[in-house]
């Protein structure tokens, strides 16, 4: 069975614009995690999107917005680009979600790097 | 408010010594317990996990000790390997409510020395 991936691996932006990543979960699994990984917060949770729809929310700015497709695939976009936002990004897919104990398993992650 | 918390950024330990990883939280709703592991350039592995109802979840070399009372958890490493050798996480999730991600705590850099 195909791992999660996740598209581009690496990107480079300026201050200011738009990016949106991509994460496509593994064949079957419904949710799809989002998690902003820097050196000094460790993994902090974005969103989690279950069939279509987005299920719980993490602590950031309303810059940082997704969403998810029928096919279960999902997509984040961050507008206006500040140099804190430099992170990696990881997407982590499971069956049913955080809710109910299963495990994600996770992709290996988009590196962002805001100039 | 970090509801988990891995006090030690890092560990170094000898090859075939035990690794004591530890973690402590504060959510009192957290009911189950994961460890991942990180390589550089790859995404979180998943390693074990342990349900609140156990104290004691053993996989081959890993086994995972939780003591509710001190809303904390061990992940220990016998014998360690320089394979082992990465960033772990340990990560909490409670069923229901707004606890139901999981939240993660900051890592632990694990050095296996040959």
């Amino acid at each position: 069975k195909a791992g999660v991936t996740q598209t581009p691996r690496y990107l480079i932006k300026t201050r200011g614009q738009q990016v949106t990543l991509s994460c496509s979960p593994i064949s079957g699994h419904r949710s799809v995690s989002w998690y902003q990984q820097t050196p000094g917060q460790g993994l902090q949770f974005l969103f989690e999107y279950f069939s279509e729809t987005q299920r719980n929310k993490g602590n950031f700015p309303g810059r940082f917005s997704g969403r998810q497709f029928s096919n279960s695939r999902s997509e984040m976009n961050v507008s206006t680009l500040e140099l804190g936002d430099s992170a990696l990004y990881l997407c982590a897919s499971s069956l049913f979600g955080t809710s109910g104990h299963n495990e994600q398993f996770f992709g290996p992650g988009t590196r962002l790097t805001v100039l | 408010d970090q509801q988990v918390k891995q006090n030690s950024p890092s560990l170094s330990v000898q090859e075939g010594r035990i690794s004591i990883l530890n973690c402590d939280y504060t959510n009192s709703m957290f009911d189950y317990f994961l460890w991942y592991k990180k390589y550089p350039a790859e995404g979180p592995t998943f390693l074990i996990s342990i349900s609140s109802i156990k104290d004691k979840n053993e996989d081959g070399r890993f086994t995972v000790f939780l003591n509710k009372s001190a809303k904390h958890l061990s992940l220990h490493i016998v014998p360690s390997q320089p394979g082992d050798s990465a960033v772990y996480f340990c990560a909490a999730s409670a069923l229901g409510g707004s606890n139901y991600k999981l939240t993660f705590g900051k890592g632990t850099l694990l050095t296996v020395n040959p």
